[in-house]
């Protein structure tokens, strides 16, 4: 019964070589978040959907890019990934604005060789 | 900036011990106040929460307290047991924002 879902758990690429990690809920929530946390910090919001609505956080490399094609699936791409780029990177969802509890996924550990 | 301040860092408990972790914010528009947990390799998940107007909110062994004239909340950990060692987070949102606003994270350790 698994809520948010993320795919791969693992991802290895190599350096510059474009990925792609994958999300998908069950909750029916309006509201999906990506978040990358690195090794001992918090994570960081990088961009959600409010629906189809894109918000993109003022500080996201524009190396990252996202799509949600329908309300259950949402995808982090990274364009040309560095070295620095390499973290836990969180989905989450909320059902709506005024909705306070966020759930998040288990996570993709990404590695950049 | 930093909203929300965490402290300490890490801590070590023993078992059956309590574990006290304070958080601090500048900005009084938060409207809820989250608390996470998240085991290594984990995402974190919503542990207990509260809202401003509300002083003290307990869930079995954890209990939060909250003083909004200091801009201040802590979560305590009751009789701590090793399947409480995690990183927790203290959080705060303002709805309609979305966007959590976390703390540094604190460490808790419980030793057996």
């Amino acid at each position: 019964d698994a809520m948010v879902i993320q795919n791969p758990r693992y991802q290895v690429t190599q350096f510059g070589k474009p990925v792609t990690l994958s999300c998908s809920q069950t909750l029916n929530h309006n509201v999906m978040y990506w978040y990358q946390q690195k090794s001992s910090q918090a994570p960081k919001l990088l961009f959600h959907y409010y629906d189809k609505d894109f918000n993109n956080e003022a500080d996201t490399p524009d190396n990252f890019q996202s799509r949600r094609p329908n309300t259950s699936f949402c995808f982090l791409d990274i364009r040309s990934p560095g070295l620095g780029d390499a973290a836990m990177y969180l989905c989450a969802t909320s059902r709506d604005s005024y909705q306070e509890t966020q759930y998040f996924g288990p996570g993709t550990r990404l590695l950049v060789l | 900036q930093q909203q929300v301040k965490q402290s300490p860092q890490s801590l070590i408990v023993q078992k059956g011990g309590i574990s006290i972790i304070n958080c601090a914010y500048e900005n009084t528009a938060f409207d809820y106040f989250p608390w996470y947990q998240q085991f290594p390799g984990k995402g974190p998940a919503l542990l207990i929460a509260i809202r401003p107007d509300v002083s003290e909110k307990k869930e079995g062994r954890f209990t939060i307290s909250f003083n909004k004239s200091a801009k201040q909340f802590s979560l305590h950990i009751m009789d701590s047991q090793p399947g409480d060692s995690a990183t927790y987070f203290c959080a705060a949102i303002k709805f309609n924002d979305y966007k959590l606003s976390f703390g540094a994270g604190t460490t808790v350790t419980v030793r057996a």
